[in-house]
């Protein structure tokens, strides 16, 4: 069984630019959410992807958007960046939406905005 | 808004000793899940334990266990038998709503002690 992969793990960008990063969820799982994670700080929830279709959201602005395929993959693409985005970002994802379920963090990508 | 507070920064504890993590929380909700996750330097949050907040009885894992008092609003993490590997940062989290969506505290960071 494969567990979550993100990629890229680290990324070093300038203010403006936009990025897009990018998370394989684990087998046999529906469902992938995204958490930005500051320097000493919690994750906090951006968005999350139920069956290809965006299934809540956090206190984010729309320059935070996301994708899943088909094979529920996903993607995390945040545009103009500034500053205060570098954080880790970590994907999560379990095996359907719904409170009860688990979900399984992959290693995260550390994105740096210079 | 819907809180997790825990309010010890940082903890130590020697080997093989016993350490409690303190963790309160905030939800109008009656029903909703509660987690432990370790995220030791490599930046990987691992699951720890988990509690449903409908069960009386506290989860157990191995070394690990919990003390939910509902009522409270209390969820603390005991750790018995400390290990060197149990060194990390431990997030107390839970989900309610529709969507899985994870509420994090800020932390404890965890040193254990030859």
């Amino acid at each position: 069984e494969t567990g979550v992969t993100q990629s890229p793990t680290h990324l070093i960008k300038t203010r403006g630019q936009q990025v897009t990063l990018r998370c394989s969820s684990q087998s046999g799982h529906n469902t992938v959410s995204w958490y930005q994670q500051a320097l000493g700080q919690g994750p906090q929830f951006i968005f999350q992807y139920y069956r290809e279709e965006e299934n809540g959201r956090g206190n984010f602005p729309p320059r935070f958007s996301g994708l899943q395929f088909p094979n529920y993959s996903s993607e995390l693409n945040v545009n103009a960046l500034e500053l205060d985005d570098s954080a880790l970002y970590l994907c999560a994802s379990s095996s359907t939406s719904g409170k009860r379920e688990t979900q399984y963090f992959g290693p995260g990508t550390r994105l740096l905005v210079l | 808004a819907q809180t997790v507070t825990q309010s010890q920064p940082e903890m130590s504890v020697q080997e093989a000793e016993t350490v409690t993590l303190s963790c309160t929380y905030d939800t109008s909700e009656s029903d909703y899940y509660l987690f432990w996750y370790k995220q030791p330097p490599s930046r990987q949050m691992i699951l720890v334990i988990r509690q449903e907040a409908y069960k009386q009885q506290n989860a157990t894992e191995n070394r690990f266990s919990v003390n939910f008092q509902k009522a409270a609003k209390s969820f603390s993490l005991k750790i018995s038998d400390s290990q060197l590997g149990d060194a990390a940062m431990y997030f107390c989290a839970y989900t309610t709503g529709t969507a899985s969506k994870l509420t994090f505290g800020t932390g404890t960071r965890l040193q254990v002690t030859l």
